[in-house]
């Protein structure tokens, strides 16, 4: 149980278009996901908490009118990178957290690998 | 500021060596904290999860501990393994003001483990 699916696991795109990127709970609901980014060789870093219903919550430094985040089901959340431009490319990584537990637990989806040209 | 260290920042050991990964959390005021296994390109998968009410767990040759009071939690990996080669996180789940926690996970920079035969 607990699975989270990415799509799509990894993508190219030329600079100055948009990317959707969706991360998915499979077999359980979630009120909140999260997106990290990572950087080779770097850990992972928070961008965005997002909440089904409502806006997202950014980090600061992480500009939301280019991230731009939607969490439209409790199973579905959605960052589109908009305007890309080759420093955005990273490895892009959701994370869901269970309605039915009380640990606060997140499980992770297995990354999104994009690479702007 | 709520920070997680880890060192070392690499490791290398023979096939057979028990070892100890170190974590170390700036803030006692801790939630939970989590370490996690990340293979290259790949997503993180959850190893262990320590509540802040509980001082280890276990799973497997693995065990995790956790003393808030110094602000340190170990990741014990017994008679190790080439297949336990990985980059291993620790993260932490910190209470902001007012004893508020949002679920934001706090990740250190993780230390990257070879195992060889």
């Amino acid at each position: 149980g607990a699975v989270v699916s990415q799509h799509p696991s990894w993508v190219i795109c030329k600079s100055g278009t948009s990317v959707k990127i969706e991360c998915r709970s499979l077999d359980f609901q979630a009120t909140t996901m999260f997106w990290y980014r990572q950087f080779p060789k770097q850990s992972l870093m928070l961008m965005a908490t997002s909440n089904e219903g409502s806006k997202a919550t950014y980090e600061q430094g992480v500009e939301k009118d280019k991230f731009l985040i939607n969490h439209a089901s409790l199973t579905l959340s959605t960052l589109t990178v908009t305007s890309a431009h080759p420093e955005d490319s990273s490895f892009y990584i959701c994370s869901a957290r269970s309605l039915d537990t009380g640990s606060n637990e997140q499980y992770f989806g297995p990354g999104t690998r994009l690479t702007v040209t | 500021k709520q920070e997680v260290t880890q060192i070392p920042a690499a490791l290398s050991v023979p096939e057979g060596e028990n070892l100890v990964l170190n974590c170390s959390f700036t803030d006692s005021a801790i939630y939970n904290l989590q370490w996690f296994r990340q293979d290259p390109g790949k997503g993180l998968t959850s190893l262990l999860l320590i509540q802040s009410s509980q001082r280890e767990q276990t799973s497997g040759r693995l065990n995790a501990s956790l003393d808030k009071s110094s602000g340190r939690s170990t990741l014990y990996i017994a008679a190790s393994q080439p297949g336990d080669s990985a980059t291993y996180l620790c993260a932490a789940i910190f209470f902001g003001a007012g004893g508020t926690s949002y679920g934001k996970l706090t990740f250190g920079q993780g230390t990257i483990l070879t195992v060889h035969p």
